[in-house]
């Protein structure tokens, strides 16, 4: 079956600690990118990167890193997580360079800092 | 500044009625319109996407519309039903790949029995 995995659903951490949320696609697509949702602000873009070894910033990439040494995978690091980085994060894949592609999403990630 | 707007921000229906869902824009270059349904603790999933010359594209009981003159887009839901209780969101896309791409807050529909 066709789709994004992001692992662990659920995470709950305290201020400081590393952490890393695990993004990864089967479809082959070129392109990924992180999201952070949060009431009332809607999805905002973190980071996305349109291939292996090329990564950019999105919207709102402060306090967070990013790799892709893999086409299939995309994690999401915080080095020293805040609370102002709780949120419910998203990854996404498409085709690039292709008309039309529709972003395909994770199940999401609900991240707690404490 | 690239914006877009949906409208209402919430909306209650009974099950079996019809609704209306608005978007506009203001957003440039544009190069399509994608509609995507938000489950509840899920992931966005694709509905519909437009380019500027297209007018109306449908997916089973869901219908959008877009006016690129006017920046408006509409989805229209037919027939709703329980399981469409769900937010949905209008993006816009600058560039054909899709890698610039601004987002709606959404509208959060609840269909009641």
């Amino acid at each position: 079956e066709a789709q994004v995995t992001q692992n662990p659903r659920y995470l709950i951490t305290v201020t400081g600690k590393k952490l890393t949320v695990t993004c990864s696609q089967n479809m082959n697509h070129e392109y990924m990118s992180w999201y952070r949702q949060d009431p009332g602000l809607g999805l905002r873009q973190i980071y996305y990167s349109m291939n292996v070894e090329v990564t950019d910033k999105g919207d709102v990439p402060e306090g967070y890193k990013v790799s892709r040494k893999e086409k299939r995978n995309f994690p999401l690091i915080l080095e020293s997580p805040s609370p102002n980085q709780t949120s419910l994060y998203f990854c996404a894949s498409s085709l690039w360079g292709r008309d039309n592609s529709p972003l395909h999403f994770g199940n999401g990630t609900r991240l707690t800092v404490t | 500044k690239n914006q877009v707007e949906q409208s209402p921000q919430s909306l209650i229906i009974l099950e079996g009625k019809n609704c209306t869902l608005q978007c506009n824009y203001t957003v440039s270059p544009f190069s399509n319109l994608r509609w995507y349904k938000q489950d509840t603790g899920r992931g966005p999933v694709s509905l519909t996407i437009m380019t500027f010359s297209e007018n109306t594209k449908s997916n089973g009981r869901y219908t959008a519309t877009l006016d690129a003159d006017t920046k408006q887009s509409s989805l229209h839901i037919t027939a709703s039903q329980l399981s469409d209780s769900a937010s949905y969101i209008c993006v816009v896309s600058v560039n054909q790949a899709g890698t610039a791409l601004i987002f709606g807050k959404g509208t959060t529909l609840s269909v009641s029995s």
